[in-house]
């Protein structure tokens, strides 16, 4: 099995650009997470969607974070416009089943916004 | 207080040494507890689960007191190769799940 996907896995932009981060989970794996991990506060969940749907955003930042999941091998996490703060690694994870499960996570997406 | 607290280390230890770590949690609702694993630079992996009967892995040794709330992880005949930042995670009843900030620990040679 390949794991999870992400890319692109290092991305450098300028304040004010759109900034799309990928992930292709676990095939048959029916939740799919989005993390953001930084020095200062840790990994923090940002929002998990099951089976496509998301089903909790409470740790999103603001409205210039969006997250879709089309179908159930891809999801976006969308930043617009980026600020120096949204620098970050952000991971996507995928799980069979729940939370109660072990979720495994994808390499990570480096940002940095300059 | 946060919802899961952790001594951020780094704890350096010599091989072959015992090392514990606790981690304490403000929830008491919280359900499932779980040990990740993060190497510099790398995605967390699943450690171990923590059952509310204690359950070991080999070396690894995990305990819950969901009385005085925090879960602990032993590490016995400590390795070069267990140095990494060590996560507990809290899960509450399928609503939320919670990351604490980690303790990194460094064995030694």
């Amino acid at each position: 099995d390949a794991g999870v996907i992400q890319s692109p896995r290092h991305e450098v932009t300028e304040m004010g650009q759109e900034v799309t981060l990928r992930c292709k989970p676990i095939s048959g794996h029916d939740y799919l997470f989005w993390y953001r991990q930084t020095m200062m506060r840790g990994l923090e969940l940002l929002i998990y969607f099951n089976n496509n749907v998301p089903i909790d955003d409470s740790g999103m930042p603001e409205d210039r974070f969006s997250a879709k999941m089309p179908n159930a091998s891809f999801s976006t996490l969308k930043i617009q416009p980026s600020e120096p703060r949204d620098s970050a690694v952000y991971f996507c994870a995928s799980s069979l089943r729940g939370l109660v499960n072990e979720q495994f996570f994808g390499p990570g997406t480096r940002l940095t916004v300059l | 207080r946060k919802e899961v607290e952790q001594d951020p280390g780094p704890f350096n230890v010599p091989e072959g040494a015992t090392v514990a770590f606790n981690c304490t949690y403000s929830n008491s609702a919280s359900q499932s507890f779980f040990w990740y694993r993060q190497d510099c630079r790398k995605e967390p992996k699943l450690l171990m689960s923590v059952y509310s009967s204690g359950n070991e892995d080999g070396r690894f040794t995990a305990q819950l007191n969901r009385a005085s709330q925090y879960i602990s992880l032993l590490i016995r005949d400590s390795k070069l190769s267990d140095s990494a930042t060590y996560l507990c995670v809290r899960e509450n009843y399928g609503q939320n799940f919670v990351f604490g900030p980690g303790t990194r620990l460094s064995v030694l040679p």
